[in-house]
């Protein structure tokens, strides 16, 4: 089993839809965890950290349910710009740096 | 400020010859990462680096593969010898001990073994 699991999608929506992902994650002594974004042929960014209690950024909400072991990122409002590839990441322990990065879930929006 | 730089940005090489990737982190983050992408398997992580010193190796696929950081601007990841298998992107990454969880990534590398 990966570490961590994201459905590849595409996800293809309309401007202006609501999307929402979902992550699960095997080590369930997971500290932090985050959503990156990776543009076509680009590299990874940072979008955003999730928080226990779940937290906003702008049309961005993430969520993170340790009882389940999953992590959301909702989208509201899609724009064009929002099409790329939406990346799930756990920090297995709190003493390590190291990131686990799931596969990424694709998200296509059109006019 | 610069980002993570890396070069070069396309190298295609032959199986069996030395690739050598290099990466310049950010001033001031004294945390490095090497990473490789393949359609296949995702984003892995290959090695780590704290204050120039290897910390996890244990993504490094076999002894192929070698990365140093000989001070706090400069890192390489080489291959020797390449193999076919080995097409990926490479990134670099750096990022501060408070951001831990915020890598900065270089524009990698697309290595192509024939």
């Amino acid at each position: 089993r990966k570490e961590v699991e994201q459905d590849p999608g595409p996800f293809n929506v309309p401007e202006g839809a609501t999307v929402a992902f979902n992550c699960t994650y095997s080590n369930s002594a997971s500290q932090s965890f985050f959503w990156y974004r990776q543009d076509c042929r680009k590299e990874p960014k940072l979008l955003m950290s999730v928080y226990s209690s779940g937290n906003e950024d702008g049309r961005f909400t993430a969520q993170l349910n340790r009882a389940s072991q999953y992590i959301s990122l909702l989208i509201r409002d899609s724009k064009l710009s929002d099409s790329a590839t939406y990346l799930c990441v756990v920090n297995p322990m709190d003493s390590s740096y190291k990131l686990i990065f799931g596969s990424g879930t694709r998200l296509l929006v059109r006019p | 400020d610069a980002g993570v730089i890396q070069s070069p940005r396309h190298e295609v090489t032959e199986m069996g010859q030395e690739v050598t990737l290099r990466c310049k982190p950010i001033s001031g983050h004294d945390y490095l990462f090497w990473y490789r992408q393949t359609m296949m398997r995702g984003l892995e992580l290959l090695i780590y680096f704290n204050n120039n010193v290897p910390i996890d190796d244990s993504g490094m696929p076999e002894d192929r593969f070698s990365a140093k950081m000989p001070n706090a601007s400069f890192s390489t990841l080489k291959i020797q010898p390449s193999e076919p298998r080995d097409s990926a992107v490479y990134f670099c990454a750096s990022s501060t001990r408070q951001g831990a969880g915020e890598q900065y990534f270089g524009p990698g590398t697309r290595l192509t073994v024939t």
